[in-house]
C-alpha cells in the first residue's frame, strides 16, 4: 500500500505557456499532500501544503500565482506552473498522507524543462 | 534543509557496511526518517524511528538515535551496488512539516 504516482514524468515546454503536473495517491485517500521542488544535487524545498477541499498553504517565498495548486479529491492534487520560465525548470516531488501525523510517502516526481 | 546536517559523500566498498551520518536541530521531533533516492526517482521511505527510541534494526538497515546529540544515524550491513543513492535524513515539525538534509550521496565501489 501507500503508492503516489505523478504524471507527467517528464515534460518539456516553451517559455510562457503553462504546465500541471498531477500528483495520485493510487491506494488509500490523501487528506494532506505535499509539494516539494528539487535543484539538480540539492536538498528538497516545501514549496506549499495541500489540503482537500481547502485552498493550499505555501511556504514563504512561494509565488502562489504561479504555482497554483488544486486539490479537488481525496486522491488527487495539482500543480500548475503558470507562465513558466527556465528559472522555473527543476524536478518536482509530491507526496501524500494520510492525515497530518502520518508518514509522508512520495511521488516518483515531474522533471520540468522550460526552454 | 539548513537545519538538518548531513555529510554530503561516502564511498564504500560493496560488502562492507555503510553508516551515514546525521545531525538535526528540532528536539521536539517526534519521527526522524531517512529516504532513499536514486537517480531521476522520487524518495523511498526506508525508515523511521520514534523520537523515544535508541535504535531500530531493519534486516539491513541500522538506525541509531542520540536524542541528547540530536545525532542520527544510517547502518547499512553489506553494502550492495544497489545501495548507491542518495540518502536523505529528515525530521518532522509540530506542523508535520518535513525538514531534509542536503543528502549523502553513496556509491559503491566493486
Amino acid at each position: 500500500g501507500a503508492v503516489v504516482s505523478q504524471h507527467p514524468s517528464r515534460v518539456i515546454c516553451k517559455s510562457g505557456t503553462s504546465v500541471k503536473i498531477e500528483c495520485r495517491s493510487l491506494d488509500f485517500q490523501a487528506t494532506t499532500m505535499f509539494w516539494y521542488r528539487q535543484f539538480p544535487k540539492q536538498s528538497l524545498m516545501l514549496m506549499a501544503t495541500s489540503n482537500e477541499g481547502s485552498k493550499a498553504t505555501y511556504e514563504q517565498g512561494v509565488e502562489k500565482d504561479k504555482f497554483l495548486i488544486n486539490h479537488a479529491s481525496l486522491t488527487l492534487s495539482t500543480l500548475t506552473v503558470t507562465s513558466a520560465h527556465p528559472e522555473d525548470s527543476s524536478f518536482y516531488i509530491c507526496s501524500a498522507v494520510r492525515s497530518r501525523t502520518e508518514t509522508q510517502y512520495f511521488g516518483p516526481g515531474t522533471r520540468l524543462l522550460v526552454l | 534543509g539548513e537545519d538538518v546536517e548531513q555529510s554530503l559523500f561516502l564511498s564504500v566498498r560493496e560488502g562492507d557496511s555503510s553508516v551515514i551520518n546525521c545531525t538535526y536541530t528540532d528536539s521536539s521531533s517526534t519521527y526522524l526518517y531517512w529516504y532513499k533516492q536514486e537517480p531521476g526517482a522520487g524518495l523511498q521511505l526506508l525508515t523511521y524511528i520514534f523520537s523515544n527510541m535508541d535504535m531500530k534494526q531493519d534486516q539491513r538497515l541500522t538506525v541509531l538515535l542520540n536524542k541528547k546529540d540530536k545525532h542520527l544515524s544510517l547502518r547499512i550491513a553489506d553494502t550492495q551496488t544497489g545501495d548507491s543513492a542518495i540518502y536523505f535524513c529528515a525530521e518532522i515539525s509540530n506542523d508535520y512539516k518535513l525538514s531534509f538534509g542536503a543528502g549523502t550521496t553513496v556509491t559503491v565501489r566493486a
